[in-house]
């Protein structure tokens, strides 16, 4: 697509519950990465993939957080037994490949997630 | 470890006043420094990047940065600010190479006033 593309938008769930987050990168896009962005912070590194497998998940905070990218395209970041912290605006993007991000990745827009 | 500091995380300025936005580094390896700006309710938009060619970096909307080595800066500058200015300003440091990860400032809040 033209941008990197994120649904939901806007995400309320319950405490407990299971949620999963999407995000389309720009095709041909090999490289991918999430960030979550805490009211009045900056965006922190959760996860990135080069292609299908996940090279760096040192920023997830625990086992409750895991990401797929199965056909190295289309990601899915899956977050179990949701609590009130883990309310944030869940960021994802894309560069060429790991090389390439020094020109910058392309941000999508983001998906709020609020546990009430 | 790299990290970024960004010191005020909220500035104010007049319309047609000099902006600038404050950001040191710290890391261990030549980094590759960004500004990202961030406008209500939309995503992250690169603003400019400095990967160890020329130092001074010019950016769209007419920003530029300094990559200053002795100081481990990279502020961010503009000569007359407009209202359509008004967004929250985020630098990030990667060290490139084999790894692609940004760590990210705080961030700081641009407030343009008429």
């Amino acid at each position: 697509g033209a941008g990197v593309s994120q649904t939901p938008s806007n995400k309320v769930t319950e405490k407990g519950k299971y949620v999963e987050l999407r995000c389309d990168p720009i095709s041909g896009h090999t490289a991918l990465y999430w960030y979550r962005q805490s009211l009045g912070q900056g965006p922190e590194f959760l996860i990135y993939f080069q292609g299908t497998g996940a090279a760096d998940d040192s920023g997830l905070p625990n086992d409750r957080f895991f990401a797929v990218r199965p056909e190295g395209s289309v990601s899915t970041l899956k977050i179990q037994r949701t609590e009130r912290g883990d309310s944030a605006v869940y960021l994802c993007a894309s560069s060429l490949g790991v090389g390439q991000g020094m020109h910058g990745y392309t941000f999508g827009s983001g998906t709020r997630l609020t546990v009430v | 470890a790299q990290s970024v500091t960004q010191l005020g995380s909220h500035v104010s300025v007049s319309e047609g006043a000099l902006v600038l936005l404050r950001c040191n580094y710290s890391s261990s390896v030549p980094p590759y420094l960004f500004w990202y700006v961030q406008y209500p309710n939309q995503g992250l938009q690169l603003l400019l990047k400095y990967t160890s060619a020329a130092t001074l970096v010019k950016g769209i909307n007419g920003f530029e940065a300094e990559f200053k080595k002795s100081e481990t800066s990279f502020h961010l500058t503009k000569p007359s600010a407009h209202m359509s200015d008004a967004a929250e300003y985020f630098c990030a440091v990667t060290p490139g190479g084999a790894t692609n990860k940004l760590i990210f400032g705080t961030g700081t809040l641009l407030a343009v006033q008429p």
